[in-house]
Order: C-alpha cells, then sequence, then structure tokens
C-alpha cells in the first residue's frame, strides 16, 4: 500500500514569514508529485507539480524534491492570511495515472 | 483553463434511493476520477476510467459504480445510497501522461447527503 505522509498541522505562521510544508512517501519508484491547496469547503486547487529532484519555483512558491529521501515540500514566501487552507501532497498512485493524496497540513497565517 | 463540472453543488437523498452524480470536463482528458473526501480520511478514490467504456477500481468501489459513455463524461452511481455514503464527492480529470502524471484538475464538488 502506497503511503504519503503530511503532519496534519496546524502549522501557524506570522504574515511575512516562510511556510514549510512536508511531506514523505513510501514508494521509491514514484516519478510525479503535486501539492495542491484546498480552502474549507471548496475542492483541490493545483499550485505545482515536480517531477526531478532539486527545487522548482513558481512566484511565491517553491517545490523541492528528494527523491533519495522520499521527501518533498512546498515553501510558501511572504505567506499572506490568504493562502491559509489545507495543503495536500499527492504522489504516483498504485493504478494507471491515479495519485494517492496525503491528509494535508492546515496552514495558519496570522495578520 | 480545464474546467470540470459537477452537476450539483448540494443534494440530499433518502436510503435506498438510486443517486447520479454527473461529471463533465471540457478539455478532451482521457483520464477521469470519482474521489470522496470525509474529515480525517482524505481523498479516496472510488473509480476511474482512462478511456471511454473503461472504468477501473478504486480503494473504495463499493457500493458504487460509474459510467463513461462518452469521453468528456463520467458519472457516478450510488446503487442504493446508504447514511455512510454521505460525504463530498470530488470529479477530477486528467490528459494522459507519459512517464510521468500529468495533474488533474477538479471539479467543486458535490456534497451529497442520505437521510
Amino acid at each position: 500500500q502506497k503511503e504519503v505522509e503530511q503532519n496534519s498541522g496546524p502549522l501557524s505562521v506570522p504574515e511575512g514569514a516562510i511556510a514549510s510544508l512536508n511531506c514523505t512517501y513510501s514508494d521509491r519508484g514514484s516519478q510525479s508529485f503535486f501539492w495542491y491547496r484546498q480552502y474549507s469547503g471548496k475542492s483541490p486547487e493545483l499550485i505545482m507539480f515536480i517531477y526531478s529532484n532539486g527545487d522548482k519555483e513558481d512566484g511565491r512558491f517553491t517545490a523541492q524534491l528528494n527523491k533519495a529521501s522520499q521527501y518533498v515540500s512546498l515553501l510558501i514566501r511572504d505567506s499572506q492570511p490568504s493562502d491559509s487552507a489545507t495543503y495536500l501532497c499527492a504522489v504516483t498512485g498504485p493504478g494507471y495515472s491515479t495519485l494517492t493524496f496525503g491528509k494535508g497540513t492546515m496552514l495558519l497565517v496570522s495578520p | 483553463d480545464v474546467k470540470v463540472t459537477q452537476s450539483s453543488r448540494y443534494l440530499v437523498k433518502r436510503t435506498g434511493e438510486k443517486v447520479f452524480l454527473e461529471c463533465v470536463q471540457d478539455m478532451d482528458h482521457e483520464n477521469m476520477f470519482w474521489y470522496r473526501q470525509d474529515p480525517g480520511l482524505g481523498l479516496r478514490l472510488i473509480y476511474f476510467s482512462y478511456d471511454v467504456k473503461m472504468k477501473e477500481k478504486g480503494d473504495i468501489p463499493e457500493g458504487y459504480s460509474v459510467s463513461r459513455e462518452k469521453k468528456e463524461r463520467f458519472s457516478l452511481i450510488l446503487e442504493s445510497a446508504s447514511t455512510n455514503q454521505t460525504s463530498m464527492y470530488l470529479c477530477a480529470s486528467s490528459p494522459r501522461g507519459v512517464g510521468v502524471n500529468q495533474p488533474q484538475h477538479f471539479g467543486d464538488g458535490t456534497r451529497l447527503s442520505i437521510l
């Protein structure tokens, strides 16, 4: 059974700080990694995806992948109260084109 | 932008009813998925389809069936609704990937209550 682990949080950071969200996965053969943001009562929204080791930056967001350590992270720079949400990590799933989701980390950004 | 449209945002049905949840995507994606999301349990895959008329069981297919007669439409069917199927149901689609998974894009979700 493939597993994706995230700290449930909440992770609390002040406005303007860097928020660091972490995810570990069990399947060493996983090739695709995604971060989704989900506001309360809403559906998941894709933020970033990463396929190769290293960093990938998009605006205030940076995804970091370390396949050797089976670890993927999301950094949010200059955190804003509007970033307060649950962040879901997703990794290649067991079935064709499927994903396995972590249970998410709740982020709270205080003004 | 990818648009995945679910037919209802909120739905209330009675125990034993046959319930249909509809999902339509406008990006010609090959893959479509149905999930349910419950507090503390996260997103769980019910069924998915990688082509018209093709379907595969996910992690929790019991009590559900699906239909994909056209590429853009993927329906979830609760054969005989039960109270433990009260949940948020999410549809997603993605293009076919080569060697890697392509991102899945989600609809707005249907909050289904079974009374």
